[in-house]
């Protein structure tokens, strides 16, 4: 069965540094997403990206954020600089739709521990 | 800004008995709505969804109710297996077509043996 995946599984980085979480999303899907969850809270909506282009993105996703596919596979998440409160799990979606029965299928995650 | 509730944090249930989730939302543009499960280290699974335009939707042991009027869905798992412990989301998404989850916080579903 087709899946998500993530790498790193876990990042550990100092304040201030970049970082870059890759995701390969599923390969007949056009819908790309990141979303990430802080420890003890609930998943929250980072970007959603289409065409090479961002539909829609959070307050979250300010401009320390970037996303990018670069290849015909990947999809990737960049924070410029992190902070310590960018410490949470970062889960890569996508599906084969936007609106309607828009099944999200995750990723198991990224880590990302800022120190 | 709380559009999605799930006002449960936790419930814990018997093995073979139902398992009830509730989730309440206050967006009446959302047009879709879906659960999640979620084992500890990995990412959400999808496990079954329902348009806003039905009341609802069933697959196998889970069935998923939508009460607009009150703004309401529900998840049953009927019978309840040990195996269907974690946490549950709902998430719902709205007409703009950009495909954006709104999750809740979460229900942790225990099931005893």
């Amino acid at each position: 069965e087709p899946e998500v995946t993530q790498t790193p599984s876990h990042q550990v980085t100092q304040m201030g540094q970049e970082v870059i979480l890759r995701c390969v999303p599923i390969s007949n899907h056009l819908y790309f997403y990141w979303y990430r969850q802080i420890l003890g809270q609930k998943v929250e909506f980072l970007v959603s990206f289409y065409n090479n282009e961002i539909s829609e993105k959070s307050e979250i996703f300010d401009d320390q954020f970037s996303v990018e596919r670069p290849d015909g596979s990947n999809f990737t998440l960049k924070i410029r600089s992190t902070k310590l409160e960018d410490s949470a799990m970062y889960f890569c979606a996508s599906s084969e739709r936007r609106g309607g029965p828009n099944e999200q299928y995750f990723g198991p995650g990224t880590r990302l521990t800022v120190t | 800004d709380q559009q999605v509730k799930q006002n449960s944090p936790s419930l814990s249930v018997q093995e073979g008995r139902i398992s009830i989730l509730n989730c309440d939302y206050t967006n009446s543009m959302f047009d879709y709505f879906l659960w999640y499960k979620k084992y500890p280290a990995e990412g959400p699974t999808f496990l079954i969804s329902i348009s806003s335009i039905k009341d609802k939707n069933e697959d196998g042991r889970f069935t998923v109710f939508l009460n607009k009027s009150a703004k309401h869905l529900s998840l049953h798992i009927v019978p309840s297996q040990p195996g269907d412990s974690a946490v549950y989301f709902c998430a719902a998404s709205d007409q703009s077509n950009t495909g954006k989850l709104i999750f809740g916080q979460g229900t942790t579903l225990q099931v005893k043996p």
